[in-house]
């Protein structure tokens, strides 16, 4: 299917585990970013990419790692995940300016 | 760092009515991008409306209006004939560059029949 995907859509983990969160975007777009949502903050960047193998971080970055071999694909590794992680996580893809966002992937962290 | 300030954090509009949602930022780039995003319950983010800082006439987009004052730093968005399918929260955000954008707390907007 052509677009942005994430997966899973939901996760539970528990707290010093590590968790993978994938995004795949079909239409070759530059950008790609990653956000996550709390309630009363709207949407805070983590990590953004211009291209493959370019990356750099955004307003919230501590506690993750991102990579981009691909251009289509941009996952978000917590490495030891703790319960102020819980979040929904949204990635977006962007040519220029619109940025296009997955459909979210809600994470509980025990 | 851009801030962006949404002080409503609830709004109810009557059906077929108009609704202004107000939005305001500060950046000291000179330019930059404003953006409305659209989030349902079912939570997907939906672009709605752009404007450039440099634009000189305000963004339109169907029912979609951007009321841009640029020396107040306020970009509020209008929906006019609001329908049923409006109720979402919706996010204000500004963007500089390709990439570094950032949203406010959002406004959730009730249309009551």
């Amino acid at each position: 299917d052509a677009g942005i995907t994430q997966s899973p859509r939901y996760k539970i983990t528990e707290t010093g585990r590590q968790v993978t969160l994938m995004c795949h975007q079909t239409w070759s777009h530059s950008y790609m970013f990653w956000y996550r949502q709390d309630l009363g903050h709207g949407l805070r960047l983590i990590y953004y990419s211009a291209a493959a193998d370019i990356t750099d971080k955004g307003e919230v970055p501590d506690g993750y790692v991102v990579s981009r071999s691909k251009t289509e694909n941009f996952p978000l590794t917590l490495e030891s995940a703790t319960r102020s992680q819980t979040s929904v996580y949204f990635c977006a893809s962007s040519e220029s300016k619109e940025q296009y966002f997955g459909p979210g992937t809600r994470l509980t962290v025990t | 760092a851009q801030k962006i300030t949404q002080t409503q954090p609830g709004m109810f509009v009557q059906e077929k009515e108009a609704v202004t949602l107000d939005c305001t930022y500060d950046t000291s780039d000179p330019s930059y991008g404003l953006f409305w995003y659209k989030q349902p319950s079912s939570g997907e983010m939906i672009f709605l409306i752009y404007q450039g800082s440099y634009d000189q006439q305000n963004a339109t987009e169907g029912r979609y209006s951007l009321n841009f004052q640029k020396a107040r730093k306020s970009a509020n968005l209008v929906i006019s004939a609001s329908q049923l399918g409006d109720s979402a929260m919706y996010f204000c955000a500004t963007q500089k560059g390709n990439n570094d954008m950032r949203f406010g707390a959002g406004t959730r907007l009730t249309v009551k029949p």
